[in-house]
């Protein structure tokens, strides 16, 4: 069946640098896309989210950029802090299927060093 | 801090127990869900409501049974369950119908389940 996945599993980065984090998904008919923070014990925590209209949204600190050509979502964190340490799941929904169905990523441990 | 409450936060049960985990939004949301996480793995979707009613089973066992009392509640009553239904339970819910303005999930911060 189609699904969302990611190309790396863990990432490792110095405090202040900046991370990305991609995502590839397969569903063509996705139109609405979730990036999520997981901490450790903790529910996942909404970030950005972008419709595919879109190519490209920003919030703080947090960027979202969307290739519908190749089908593929990344994740930017500028200047990355120790608190961004977290696993980062991509989502996707196709709405005209369900609204409902939010389909995650495999998710991506972030590993910030001080 | 979330805004989905879930109780209990952990809960060690017996395989022949019946056990329930509840979940509460005060945010107006008319879709609530039930999610399973395992270790290191993405959240899967179990069931959802939509205006006190079950909208999607994603074929979960019998042995969870979902109930939405009202528009504010969500349970998972859990009965005979297995060692590999141990996991994280998240209740999430969400904004409904034509109108809704963003499809996002406001995920609770999960009852952790241990079956013995």
């Amino acid at each position: 069946g189609e699904s969302v996945g990611l190309h790396l599993p863990t990432l490792s980065v110095q405090e202040g640098d900046n991370s990305i984090i991609n995502c590839a998904y397969s569903n063509s008919a996705s139109d609405y896309f979730i990036w999520y923070k997981q901490e450790s014990g903790k529910g996942p925590q909404f970030i950005i989210d972008i419709r595919s209209n879109m190519d490209k949204r920003q919030g703080q600190r947090v960027t979202v950029l969307l290739n519908k050509t190749v089908k593929h979502l990344s994740l930017q964190i500028a200047a990355t802090q120790p608190g961004d340490s977290a696993v980062y799941f991509c989502a996707e929904n196709d709405s005209g299927g369900s609204n409902y169905k939010l389909t995650f990523g495999k998710g991506t441990l972030l590993t910030v060093n001080p | 801090d979330t805004e989905v409450t879930q109780t209990p936060k952990h809960l060690v049960m017996g395989m022949t127990n019946k056990k329930s985990l509840k979940c509460e939004q005060h945010m107006g949301h008319r879709a609530m869900y039930w999610y399973k996480q395992k270790a290191k793995k993405p959240p899967e979707l179990m069931f959802v409501y939509s205006y006190e009613k079950l909208s999607i089973n994603e074929s979960v066992p019998s042995r969870f049974s979902p109930e939405c009392p009202n528009s504010s509640l969500l349970n998972l009553h859990l009965h005979a369950l297995q060692p590999e239904d141990s996991a994280l339970y998240l209740c999430a819910s969400s904004q409904e119908g034509g109108d809704r303005v963003t499809g996002e999930l406001f995920f609770g911060e999960g009852s952790r389940l241990t079956v013995l």
